[in-house]
């Protein structure tokens, strides 16, 4: 199946920093990559989903200044968490399409002291 | 509103234990159902299905979409500990957002 690369895996920042994750799609192209976020014990909850060439399409409640998403190529969209607060400490998972299906990155887990 | 209901929520079974897994839907516009597995990290993708009545396969795991009941199983035969996950059910209607089931965590024990 297609590879999707996500990175870091884990990432560990103090309150008021940024913290930039990268989703790559390895083998395909993806015009359209998607952001989620995931708490214990909770299916995935659809954050943004980012357009290449154009700016994101946020989710209702998902404050797109906090979460800046960019999505500079075909293979690459990064999610930027900004002035980061423990309550963003979370599970941060992408994915892209190709040929109708999603593949996820391996998620990054961002944790907020 | 378009939702996905998985069944049972959780499962625990011994190794060599069949299982099955129950997914039903609505959606507005039907595009295709996936299966992805979780473990510790993101899911993996384990199946897509379009179309009614065609089994998918892939060694002990095996998948079939009802479209006229609204409903998909995923079965899992002579089960080991490395199949304890969360199994998803996820719809991708015409949008290509997906929908997600709840998941059903299964426990796979020795």
């Amino acid at each position: 199946g297609a590879v999707v690369s996500q990175h870091p895996s884990w990432v560990i920042c103090k309150s008021g920093t940024s913290v930039k994750i990268e989703c790559r799609s390895l083998d395909f192209q993806a015009t359209t990559m998607f952001w989620y976020r995931q708490f214990p014990k909770q299916s995935l909850m659809l954050m943004a989903t980012s357009n290449e060439g154009s700016k994101a399409t946020y989710e209702q409640g998902v404050e797109k200044d906090k979460f800046l998403i960019n999505h500079a190529s075909l293979t690459l969209s990064t999610l930027t968490v900004t002035s980061a607060h423990p309550e963003d400490s979370s599970f941060y998972i992408c994915s892209a399409s190709t040929g109708n299906i999603q593949y996820f990155g391996a998620g990054t887990r961002l944790s907020v002291l | 509103e378009d939702k996905v209901v998985q069944s049972p929520l959780s499962l625990v079974v011994h190794e060599g234990d069949t299982v099955t897994l129950n997914c039903s839907y609505e959606v507005t516009n039907f595009r295709s159902l996936l299966w992805y597995k979780q473990e510790k990290k993101a899911p993996t993708f384990l199946f897509m299905l379009t179309s009614s009545g065609i089994e998918k396969k892939s060694g002990r795991l095996s998948s079939i979409l009802d479209k006229k009941e609204l409903f998909s199983i995923l079965n899992i035969t002579a089960t080991q500990t490395g199949d304890s996950a969360v199994y998803l059910c996820v719809l991708s209607g015409n949008t290509g957002k997906l929908i997600f089931g709840q998941g059903t965590t299964l426990q796979v024990k020795p």
